[in-house]
C-alpha cells in the first residue's frame, strides 16, 4: 500500500539549515509529484512547494524562494526538502505529501522542526 | 496570490447536516479540494475537483460549487467527524493555496 515515511523530529537553531527526509512506498515514485506543507503550533496549512519526481521540476512558494529546497532521489525513492536560514516561526510540522489530479492523496505522518 | 476565506468555525449536532463554505476570487474557474484534519493527525482528502469523493471517504461527505464559493456538507454528523477542515486550490500560478480552516465542533 502507499506509503509516506518521514524522518524524526529536528532541533535547530536560528540561521542553521534543516533537511527532511521523505521517502515513498507502494507505488511508482516517478508517475507523481511530492508536495511539502508546513503547519505551525495552533496554525493552519501553509503550502510550501511541490516538486516533481520524474524531471525534478520545482515550484516554490513566493514566500519561501531563496530558503527553500526541493529534491529527489529517483534511486530509494526519497524526496527530501532542504530549508535554510532558518528563524523561529519556521517551528512547524513539515508534511509531504504525493499529488494528483485534483488533490494530494497519501501524507507522510509529519516531521516537527523546532528553531 | 489567491486567498481563501472560510468560516472560523462551526457546531452542529450529531445527526443533523452542517456545511462550510470555502470563497475566493474567480474560483468558480478552480478545482477545489477539501481537508479533514484531527488533533496530531495528518490532512485527509475528503473532497477533490469539488465534487469527487476519494474510496473509503463515508457517502455523508459531499462537495458543490456555485459561483466563486464551493461548499462542503456533512450529512448526518457523527462525532467521529469532529475535526479542523481545509479547502484548498490552486493560483495563477500554480501554486497551492489553503484557505485558513474551519473548525467543525459535534456537540
Amino acid at each position: 500500500q502507499v506509503q509516506l515515511v518521514q524522518s524524526g523530529p529536528e532541533v535547530k537553531k536560528p540561521g542553521a539549515s534543516v533537511k527532511v527526509s521523505c521517502k515513498a512506498f507502494g507505488y511508482t515514485f516517478t508517475n507523481y509529484y511530492i508536495t511539502w506543507v508546513r503547519q505551525a503550533p495552533g496554525q493552519g496549512l501553509e503550502w510550501m512547494g511541490r516538486i516533481s519526481a520524474d524531471n525534478g521540476n520545482t515550484h516554490y512558494a513566493q514566500k519561501l524562494q531563496g530558503r527553500v529546497t526541493l529534491t529527489t532521489d529517483t534511486s530509494t525513492n526519497t524526496a527530501y526538502m532542504d530549508l535554510k536560514s532558518l528563524k523561529s516561526d519556521d517551528t512547524a510540522v513539515y508534511y509531504c505529501a504525493r499529488r494528483v489530479v485534483g488533490g494530494y492523496d497519501y501524507w507522510g505522518p509529519g516531521t516537527l522542526v523546532t528553531v | 496570490s489567491h486567498e481563501l476565506a472560510q468560516p472560523p468555525s462551526v457546531s452542529v449536532s450529531p445527526g443533523q447536516t452542517v456545511s462550510i463554505t470555502c470563497s475566493g476570487d474567480n474560483l468558480g474557474d478552480k478545482y477545489v479540494s477539501w481537508y479533514q484534519q484531527k488533533p496530531n493527525q495528518s490532512p485527509l482528502l475528503v473532497i477533490y475537483q469539488d465534487t469527487k469523493r476519494p474510496s473509503g471517504i463515508p457517502e455523508r461527505f459531499s462537495g458543490s460549487s456555485s459561483g466563486n464559493t464551493v461548499t462542503l456538507t456533512i450529512s448526518g454528523t457523527q462525532t467521529m467527524d469532529e475535526a479542523d477542515y481545509y479547502c484548498q486550490t490552486w493560483d495563477s500560478t500554480s501554486a497551492g493555496v489553503f484557505g485558513p480552516g474551519t473548525k467543525v465542533t459535534v456537540l
